[in-house]
């Protein structure tokens, strides 16, 4: 079964305008993580944010927000005031346990394109 | 503090054929991975090195690919011989574990090399 789950396969936002990702994970473990990561059009991966299971407040990093719904088992990611350079795949992953050898387990990822 | 580096960036090879890609992490990062990102999709897990020991290789497919981390420092994944379906990116990651602060230990990720099987 798919671990987590992204529906939106691209997306168009306008500039300077606020665009939300969706994210849904399936785990059965009370401790996890999740992350989300941009990949630009040169490959690499760029971490934005992170979520713990036990954190209380849904967390923030600059423009990116995360929407941490536990019960709903959505992390959804919120980009404010869209930049050209945000054009970019986005991809959320879950780290499952408590072990420091977690691995990262990805969605396939949302395209999002920013028009000027 | 320099990113993970890894070479070659591109590398078109002939089904059958070998290859090798290097992977160098971050300076005093314990934790390796290496992911294969076929187009379209998300990163997949390949294998995952703390230090020079291998902690999961559960989705290598071992009777093609094989890694090694000597020194518990650089990185080799090689594939021989290769097939078609081995097109696709491949990142390595490197991750620092640190204590309490292990929830959230983000990986930080190569440029990746693209590989192309014809």
């Amino acid at each position: 079964a798919q671990k987590i789950t992204q529906t939106q396969p691209g997306m168009f936002v306008q500039e300077k305008e606020a665009v939300t990702l969706d994210c849904t994970y399936d785990t059965s473990d009370p401790s996890y993580g999740l992350f989300w990561y941009k990949q630009p059009s040169s490959g690499e991966m760029i971490f934005l944010i992170y979520q713990g299971s036990y954190d209380q407040q849904n967390a923030t990093e600059g423009r990116y927000s995360l929407n941490f719904q536990k019960a709903r088992k959505s992390a959804n990611l919120v980009i404010s005031a869209s930049q050209l350079g945000d054009s970019a795949m986005y991809f959320c992953a879950m780290r499952e346990g408590q072990s420091f050898d977690y691995k990262l387990s990805f969605g396939a990822g949302t395209t999002v394109t920013v028009r000027a | 503090e320099a990113g993970v580096a890894q070479s070659p960036r591109y590398k078109i090879i002939e089904k059958r054929q070998s290859v090798a890609f290097w992977c160098n992490p971050i300076s005093g990062h314990a934790t390796l991975y290496w992911y294969q990102q076929i187009l379209g999709q998300g990163p997949k897990l390949l294998i995952q090195f703390q230090n020079n020991g291998v902690v999961d290789d559960s989705q290598l497919p071992k009777d093609r690919f094989s890694a090694e981390r000597l020194k518990g420092v650089d990185s080799t994944l090689k594939i021989q011989p290769a097939k078609l379906e081995d097109s696709a990116v491949y990142l390595c990651a490197s991750s620092l574990v640190r204590g309490a602060e292990i929830w959230v230990n983000e990986q930080f990720f190569g440029p990746g090399t693209r590989l192309t099987v014809l």
